[in-house]
């Protein structure tokens, strides 16, 4: 069954210490991973897409990377609003679903 | 320049009455995603349509539940006889093509039930 795990489930950091979040899947066929936001009460956005092994995405302070079995998400000198739920969904190839599969999240807290 | 709208954000049911949750998708998709979030769980595809067609529903529950998106009007996912285990934060998502992993979600119906 294909499925998708991240670690930490919650991750405490202060201000400027920068840390990794895990999304490591089991699939019988990849056609995109994404990561995304998501505040408390809100809907999830959108930040990146990765499609293959050693691509690499970046905005601001985050950057995503890609392997075959897993990806990370490198947070460099975070901030307090930094905060967040952050989500790993993939789209696998085959299967006929549409949908993305979701992992259950990182929940992220940078204290001042 | 609105995202995608969901109403109502809020809605209280009673064991067996009906729940109707709308979502109206940003301007120019015509791709409408449904998606469950359960309390400590990830978020669960439900369905996925375009207008006036139901794409792919291999997340849909078998019975109670059901999803339309009409040629004019909001998308509308509707659950019969409500049970307690229903309670979940519902999310719409939309975007402009086909199979997108890069969903513009609404901001959820949560739905509790009584």
């Amino acid at each position: 069954e294909d499925q998708v795990t991240q670690s930490p489930e919650a991750l405490r950091l202060q201000e400027g210490e920068s840390s990794s979040l895990n999304c490591s899947y089991t699939v019988s066929g990849l056609r995109g991973l994404f990561w995304y936001r998501q505040d408390p009460g809100k809907g999830p956005e959108f930040l990146f897409t990765l499609y293959s092994a050693g691509e690499e995405k970046e905005k601001e302070r985050l950057k995503a990377t890609l392997t075959k079995k897993e990806s990370f998400l490198h947070i460099t000198a975070p901030k307090p609003e930094d905060s967040a739920t952050y989500l790993c969904a993939v789209q696998f190839s085959g299967g006929g679903a549409d949908g993305l599969t979701f992992g259950k999240g990182t929940h992220l807290i940078i204290q001042p | 320049n609105a995202g995608v709208m969901q109403n109502p954000r809020h809605l209280v049911r009673r064991r067996g009455q009906e729940a109707r949750l709308r979502c109206s998708p940003m301007k120019g998709h015509s791709h409408v995603y449904w998606y469950r979030q359960l309390p400590e769980e990830g978020l669960k595809f439900m369905v996925y349509l375009q207008k006036e067609n139901i794409i792919d529903e291999s997340g849909m529950p078998k019975e109670r539940f059901s999803a339309e998106f009409p040629k004019e009007g909001p998308s509308i996912l509707r659950i019969q006889q409500v049970v307690r285990g229903d309670s979940a934060a519902y999310f719409c998502a939309s975007s402009p093509n086909t199979g997108a992993g890069e969903l513009f979600f609404g901001e959820g119906s949560r739905l509790t039930v009584l």
